[in-house]
């Protein structure tokens, strides 16, 4: 089974704080992505990665940063977080390229973010 | 205009009836596509793949029309347990695109 682990379930942080959002796939998954689910809005990518080191903004990066030193590990930043980053955050990861592989994303639990 | 669009329901049904939910999306260039089921308070999980001659999983029949751009979701014979958030996904320049999914309620 494949397992994408994120690390805190639940956080409260202040304004201007810096939060780190770990995520951690078992499953030698190439692709990882962080998304942002808000009510009415649904799911929003915001940063993804096809492989180490490598990373790809997707339609809301700003406010946001990623790190991916290894391959099982993708870490989304918020430098200086502001009330507007109040949302759950969702971790995925996907195997391979192109195809059924990639198109079957597994996702984490969810972070619950609270920014007061 | 939303690049996936979805009404957000609720719909409520009672046990046994038949539900059918529709998407569309504004990429004619879209490549594929997909039904997410999501649970309160949690993360979506593929339901099932959409395929351009449409295909059944047991009581789930998607139905793809790439010339209206319309993906639809038939639930036959509803139970309590499919009570959820059904979310319509396009994949589009290597990239999922999720409509903001529609909620449904199935009531004994």
């Amino acid at each position: 089974d494949v397992k994408v682990t994120q690390s805190s379930r639940y956080l409260v942080k202040r304004t201007g704080e810096k939060v780190f959002l770990e995520c951690v796939q078992d499953m030698d998954h190439e692709n990882m992505f962080w998304y942002r689910q808000d009510p009415g809005l649904g799911l929003r990518l915001i940063y993804f990665s096809y492989d180490v080191k490598m990373k790809e903004k997707g339609d809301i990066p700003e406010g946001y940063s990623v790190s991916r030193e290894k391959k099982e590990r993708f870490s989304l930043i918020l430098e200086s977080a502001s009330t507007n980053q109040t949302s759950m955050y969702l971790c995925a990861s996907s195997l391979g390229r192109t195809g059924a592989l990639f198109n079957t994303i597994y996702f984490g639990e969810g972070s619950w973010l609270t920014v007061v | 205009r939303k690049e996936v669009e979805q009404d957000p329901g609720p719909f409520n049904v009672p046990e046994g009836a038949t539900v059918a939910f529709n998407c569309t999306y504004s990429n004619s260039a879209s490549q594929s596509f997909f039904w997410y089921r999501q649970d309160c308070r949690k993360e979506p999980k593929l339901l099932m793949s959409v395929y351009s001659s449409g295909n059944e999983d047991g009581r789930f029949t998607a139905q793809l029309n790439r010339a209206s751009q319309y993906i639809s979701l038939l639930i036959r014979d509803s139970k309590l347990s499919d009570s959820a958030t059904y979310l319509c996904v396009v994949m589009e320049g290597g990239k999922l695109i999720f409509g903001q999914g529609t909620e449904l309620s199935v009531k004994p």
